[in-house]
Formats: structure tokens, C-alpha cells, sequence
């Protein structure tokens, strides 16, 4: 069964740092990984989606590669903001299911 | 606006009292989904539909129902719910397994406690 990992599980950083997060599977036969933003008592929104052939996706200040063999994924964040503060999720699709990590905290301090 | 909606947004309820939480969107999406949010387990799939009338257990389907009737409503239904589904629970949709992929896109959830 499909196990994501993300690593570490709270961050704190202050503002302007460029930061990574990291999420890792176990199995590579995936057809593809988005990752999340959820902030406290909200639903998660969508920041990034990599299609299993491709291996980086950008959007802004963010940017999210993909190693399927290696089983590993990285979110990139540039400049970080107060605004940033919230947890990061990310999540396989394999076999029409989804599998998440359980995310990672991050605290920007200004 | 393109959504997700998940009603209620809050329920309480008694151990074996029948309950619905409906889920609806309105992007035209062929994939559905719930899930379940615990602290330290993360975000658990409960069920998925591909299209109507197409519907598959996720990881963890024991004691919950669906049924995808027309393309836009997913329900969640708890026949008899008991105090371990008391959780943070979420609808998504997207439109993979279309013609164009899209990220998911999630309700505003429904906590749920059950007494």
C-alpha cells in the first residue's frame, strides 16, 4: 500500500528565508502528486499539480519537482511571507485513490 | 464561482442516529471523493466515484455509504454512526479521468462528533 511521508512535520522560518519541504512515497507507480495549502479550520486549496511525466511545476514563488524514481517530491518556496504560515500537504494519485502525507507546519516569523 | 459545497458545516449527533452530509459541485467534474482528517493520521480517502453511478472503496470505507446518482452530488451517509467517526470529514472533486486533469478541489469540510 501506498505510504507518503513528509519530513519535518513543523517549520519555522523568518520572513525572506527560501524554504523546502519534502514528501516522499513508497511506491513510484503513480499517476500523479499535487501539493496543498490548508490553513487552520479550512479546507485545503490546490497549489501544484505534477503529471507523473513531468518533473517540475511552477507557480509564482513556488515551485515543485518530482523524482518518481526516487519516490521523492520537494516544494520550494522563495521569499517566504508571514502569509505563507500554514500547513503543506501533499498527496499521491495511484490507482484512482488518493494518499496524503500528513503535512508540514510552517510558521514564517516577520 | 466554481465550488465544493459540504453541508453541515458542524453536526453533533447521537451514537446510531442515521445522518447524511451532502457534497456538491458545480464544475462539471467526473471525480469525487471523501475522506476523513484525524490529527497524526493525516487525510484518509473514504470512498471515490470515477462518474455516476461509479463508486469504489478508499482506505478506509467501514461504516460509510455513498451513492453518485446524478453528476454533481456525492453524499456521505453514516447509517449508524458511532463515537470513532467523530472527525474533520471532506469532499473533492476534480476532473480526472476527463478529458483535462485538474488539481482537487475540496470543500470547507464538516466536523462531525458523535456522543
Amino acid at each position: 500500500k501506498q505510504e507518503v511521508t513528509q519530513i519535518p512535520a513543523a517549520l519555522s522560518v523568518p520572513e525572506g528565508e527560501n524554504l523546502v519541504l519534502n514528501c516522499s512515497f513508497t511506491d513510484s507507480a503513480i499517476y500523479n502528486l499535487q501539493w496543498f495549502r490548508q490553513d487552520p479550520g479550512k479546507g485545503l486549496t490546490s497549489l501544484l499539480l505534477i503529471q507523473s511525466s513531468q518533473r517540475e511545476q511552477t507557480s509564482g514563488r513556488l515551485n515543485a519537482s518530482l523524482d518518481k524514481s526516487s519516490g521523492r517530491s520537494t516544494l520550494y518556496i522563495a521569499a517566504s511571507q508571514p502569509g505563507d504560515s500554514a500547513t503543506y500537504l501533499c498527496a499521491v494519485m495511484q490507482d484512482n485513490q488518493f494518499y496524503f502525507g500528513t503535512g508540514t507546519s510552517l510558521t514564517v516569523i516577520p | 464561482e466554481a465550488q465544493v459545497t459540504q453541508n453541515p458545516r458542524y453536526l453533533i449527533t447521537v451514537t446510531g442516529k442515521k445522518l447524511t452530509v451532502t457534497c456538491s459541485q458545480n464544475m462539471n467534474h467526473e471525480y469525487m471523493s471523501w475522506y476523513r482528517q484525524d490529527p497524526g493520521l493525516g487525510l484518509r480517502q473514504i470512498y471515490y466515484s470515477m462518474n455516476v453511478e461509479v463508486t469504489d472503496k478508499g482506505d478506509v470505507p467501514e461504516g460509510y455509504k455513498v451513492s453518485r446518482k446524478e453528476k454533481r452530488n456525492f453524499p456521505l451517509i453514516l447509517e449508524s454512526p458511532s463515537p470513532n467517526q467523530t472527525s474533520l470529514y471532506f469532499c473533492a472533486s476534480s476532473s480526472i479521468g476527463g478529458v483535462v486533469d485538474s488539481p482537487l478541489h475540496f470543500g470547507n469540510g464538516t466536523r462531525l462528533t458523535v456522543t
